[in-house]
């Protein structure tokens, strides 16, 4: 019963590389999301999909990319990361009218 | 953009005890969501409203739609120690579930055995 499941757990990067995170689903839901988690923090909407090949963007989508080619990947791009990119970052999926999203494990990015 | 505002911010009660945390927004919500997330952990759901006023139970968690829609509250009976971790708010006010959630920013609850 995999649900989300997002990789690598853990990277530490260097200010300049960049990196794509993963995030997989096995539950057919159309919309998937990316969400940021600073300390002591609440989570913050990066970008979302409602559906194979759509994307849009959310409440702090800068510095990042993302791409849907499948129902189940959506898989988040850092093209040049920076220190304020340090967070741990969330995958979440959902399946249609009702909002209830499930969330991955999350992946601890540090850049530095 | 809309904003939750979560209180308390944090918590130390004693095992047993009862807790309650709520959350309140300037603008209305159409559904309320209340996770919870362990450490090293994504959020896990615990319980989600959708009518004002409605009132629902998960064991010994029980949370409320308020019936402005601006706000929900989440109580906990009778905590036990793998109660810790961080409750969050998160609320839509949009009918699709493409919707964007908002968080609130978190109670981390902390039980001492």
């Amino acid at each position: 019963n995999a649900g989300v499941t997002q990789t690598p757990k853990f990277r530490i990067l260097k200010i300049g590389q960049s990196m794509t995170l993963q995030c997989t689903q096995d539950m057919n839901h159309n919309y998937m999301y990316w969400y940021r988690q600073d300390p002591g923090m609440g989570l913050k909407l990066i970008y979302y999909s409602v559906g194979a090949g759509i994307t849009d963007k959310g409440e702090v989508p800068n510095g990042y990319n993302v791409s849907r080619s499948t129902t189940e990947d959506f898989p988040l791009r850092l093209e040049l990361a920076a220190p304020s990119q340090t967070s741990v970052y969330f995958c979440a999926s959902s399946r249609g009218t009702k909002n209830i999203q499930y969330f991955g494990a999350g992946t601890r990015l540090s850049v530095l | 953009g809309q904003q939750l505002n979560q209180s308390p911010q944090s918590m130390f009660i004693q095992e047993g005890e009862d807790v309650s945390m709520n959350c309140t927004s300037s603008s209305i919500f159409n559904t309320w969501l209340w996770y919870k997330q362990d450490p090293g952990e994504g959020p896990v759901l615990l319980i989600a409203l959708y009518k004002a006023g409605e009132l629902t139970s998960n064991g010994r968690l029980t949370a409320q739609f308020g019936i402005t829609r601006k706000d929900s509250f989440l109580n906990i009976s009778a905590s036990i120690p793998s109660d810790v971790g961080i409750y969050f708010c998160a609320g839509q006010a949009g009918e699709t579930s493409g919707s964007r959630l908002t968080f609130g920013e978190g109670t981390q609850l902390t039980v001492n055995p």
